[in-house]
């Protein structure tokens, strides 16, 4: 059974950068599934970040694609989600997950909330 | 305002069968985009449901049931028990905006 966990600061200053790790176990991070990230403001819909395949491919929203960088590490089986010049809007409930299908998230990770805020 | 549309809440009596919509467009699910379905429970990871607009992952029982026809998708749950309580999410993909685009989530009741 494949499990993620996301990890990282709860708390963000604005202009500086979010960085987001997500631990895979019981899964190869090598393996034929793209590795994905989504998110959540408070009390709105989800939106998709971009994924990453294990190659280094990216995918990226093109309305964060400017401020976002993802990465893989194999040698710790896990893969990272970094978003700069945030700002309070960024503010959000942020999911890693992994799918084998062209944009599905067969697992999930349970998400973590980073606020921006002085 | 999110891409599908998906009323906010439904409910039902346990045994029951509710149905959750999602309405998209030609640039989305009208275009035969795939239609994906999430569990959401609070304090749990998010729970897929259904791929490719019907089809269950293994473990998934067979009292959810996914359907597609035109620019809209539906989500049935047959025979409504007290753990199927959650937010539900669907997802597909807009190739004008070039994403994902997932539904806004309905709340599911139990009574």
């Amino acid at each position: 059974q494949v499990q993620l966990q996301e990890s990282g600061p709860g708390l963000v200053k604005p202009s500086g950068t979010l960085s987001l790790t997500c631990a895979v176990s019981g899964y190869s991070i090598s393996s034929s599934n793209w590795w994905r990230w989504v998110r959540q403001p408070p009390g709105k819909g989800l939106e998709w970040i971009g994924e990453i395949y294990h190659s280094g491919t990216t995918n990226y929203n093109p309305s964060l694609k400017s401020r976002v960088t993802m990465s893989v590490d194999k040698s710790k089986n896990e893969f990272s989600l970094n978003l700069n010049s945030v700002i309070a809007a960024d503010t959000a409930v942020y999911y890693c997950g992994c799918g084998s299908g062209a944009f599905s998230l067969d697992y999930w990770g349970q998400g973590t909330l980073v606020t921006v805020s002085s | 305002q999110s891409v599908l549309t998906q009323p906010p809440s439904v409910s039902g009596a346990p045994g029951q069968r509710v149905s959750i919509s999602c309405t998209g467009s030609s640039s989305n699910i009208g275009a035969g985009y795939d239609v994906q379905w999430y569990q959401f429970v609070p304090g749990v990871a998010p729970k897929f449901l259904i791929y490719g607009d019907s089809k269950r992952p293994s473990g998934v029982p067979e009292r959810f049931s996914g359907s597609k026809s035109g620019t809209s998708a539906s989500l049935a749950i047959n025979g409504l028990q007290a753990e199927d309580e959650a937010n539900y999410y669907c997802q597909s993909y807009d190739r004008s905006l070039s994403i994902s685009v997932f539904g806004g989530g309905t709340k599911l009741t139990v009574l």
